[in-house]
């Protein structure tokens, strides 16, 4: 939906550079949750937030950062980047913590 | 551990024929259920969902079937069309009745479901 979306949609960069994905929405959704998705793994949460400054780790955070100092953005940080992250990045939101969640279109990550 | 398994990486169906998709869980904590669809290069889009109260719900063409007994989930499409080929991931949750919840789902790995003209 266009209510979320991501930047970039693709990038390539070098091991070891740190690495900032954006998601912002423009829904007023207090939940949002950065997932990576991989081949034959579905999607896995690597990070949610549950409010401006609240936020807490997943089932794959390792070498994985996030901040929210607004509602609407969701940044995911890379502090060095290695070839395990090339994937796939989503964010998602959601209005409660028991509703359905909408997905942005996606960042495609290389890290060659 | 995989506490979302959809076993059929793959599925094929005819058009107007029936499309159902499997899903099984291990938490019996899971108590509200999702599906997602999935086209190349977009995001997953929210389909259907059901509580652990029902073991039935309907949207059009789209019905989702809960047997807790047997923490199984299935999706059925009926009937099918070929604008309906895509990935499809079962997803499932906690309800946030503890507090801490705060609507972390576990997702499945997928099933690809073509339908043939």
């Amino acid at each position: 939906d266009a209510g979320i979306t991501q930047s970039p949609r693709h990038k390539v960069t070098e091991t070891g550079t740190p690495v900032t994905l954006r998601c912002h929405q423009t829904e007023n959704h207090r939940y949002m949750y950065w997932y990576r998705q991989d081949p034959g793994h579905g999607l896995r949460l690597i990070h949610y937030s549950y409010g401006v400054k609240d936020t807490d780790k997943g089932e794959v955070s390792d070498g994985y950062s996030v901040s929210r100092s607004k509602t609407e953005d969701f940044l995911l940080t890379l502090e060095s980047a290695t070839s395990s992250q090339t994937s796939v990045y989503f964010c998602a939101m959601s209005l409660t913590s028991s509703a359905e969640q909408y997905f942005g279109p996606g960042t495609r990550l290389t890290v060659t | 551990d995989q506490q979302v398994k959809q076993n059929s990486p793959s599925l094929s169906v005819q058009e107007g024929r029936i499309s159902i998709l499997n899903c099984d869980y291990t938490n019996s904590m899971f108590d509200y259920f999702l599906w997602y669809k999935k086209y190349p290069a977009e995001g997953p889009t929210f389909l259907i969902s059901i509580s652990s109260i029902k073991d039935k719900n309907e949207d059009g063409r789209f019905t989702v079937f809960l047997n807790k007994s047997a923490k199984h989930l299935s999706l059925h499409i009926v009937p099918s069309q070929p604008g309906d080929s895509a990935v499809y991931f079962c997803a499932a949750g906690v309800s946030n009745a503890g507090g801490t919840s705060y609507g972390k789902l576990t997702f499945g790995q997928g099933t690809i479901l073509t339908v043939h003209p």
